[in-house]
């Protein structure tokens, strides 16, 4: 298993600032990713953080926007850059661990972002 | 293109009642299917996957699902709702079958209520 947190649980910012949300596994883990949650909605996927390389965004997400480190196998960070009020989502760490298979996804508590 | 549908954004049940929360799912490949649960305030938790292996699948807390490819489904149920199973389920596909890991699509949700 893995144990996930994530640092700010929670945060309010105004518009135009950036947020850094920290992820820190207790494990070595090869992928990471970055989930975003609106509200009411799904998670829907960001990025895929593998260390060394980097991250490959999905369908709608840019590195400007959305920058990403992983400078080891337990750790990432997400900024959100030049944040407006539809930015306001829950943000979720996830890894997974485990043999080809027979592996597990974990998600962190996530970071409650508010924007106004 | 994969894809999962919730049929139902709230289900309100009794306490001892029967929880079934419904799941259809669309994939042009055998799919990997996952059921998650939020609690308030926490982050997500896997209950139950399926991975092409017996199609009742039995996980955590009581509950269980079944894969039913005639009918593209993949139900939560628990016989007997406790007032702790109130919580946020979702509903999972791996987006790549034998591809990236951990590229999930998300249902957008079922809250469970459970009344006294």
């Amino acid at each position: 298993s893995a144990v996930i947190s994530q640092k700010p649980s929670r945060d309010i910012c105004q518009r135009g600032t950036s947020l850094t949300i920290q992820c820190q596994v207790d494990s070595q883990v090869t992928m990471m990713f970055w989930y975003r949650q609106q509200p009411g909605q799904s998670l829907t996927l960001i990025a895929t953080a593998n260390q060394g390389s980097e991250a490959t965004y999905e369908s709608g997400f840019v590195i400007d926007k959305f920058p990403i480190s992983r400078p080891n196998l337990t750790f990432s960070t997400l900024t959100v850059s030049n944040m407006s009020p539809e930015d306001s989502s829950i943000y979720l760490c996830s890894v997974v661990t485990g043999a080809r298979g027979r592996n597990e996804q974990f998600f962190g508590p996530g970071t409650r972002l508010t924007v106004l | 293109a994969q894809s999962v549908t919730q049929l139902g954004s709230h289900v309100s049940v009794s306490e001892g009642a029967l929880v079934l929360l419904r799941c259809n799912y669309s994939s042009s490949v055998p799919p990997y299917l996952f059921w998650y649960v939020q609690y308030p305030n926490q982050g997500l938790q896997l209950l139950l996957k399926y991975t092409s292996a017996a199609t009742l699948v039995k996980g955590i807390n009581g509950f269980e699902a079944e894969f039913k490819k005639s009918e593209t489904s993949f139900h939560l149920t628990k016989p007997s709702a406790h007032m702790r199973d109130a919580a946020e389920y979702f509903c999972a596909v791996r987006k790549n079958y034998g591809g990236s890991q951990g590229n999930l699509i998300f249902g957008k949700g079922t809250k469970l209520s459970v009344k006294p």
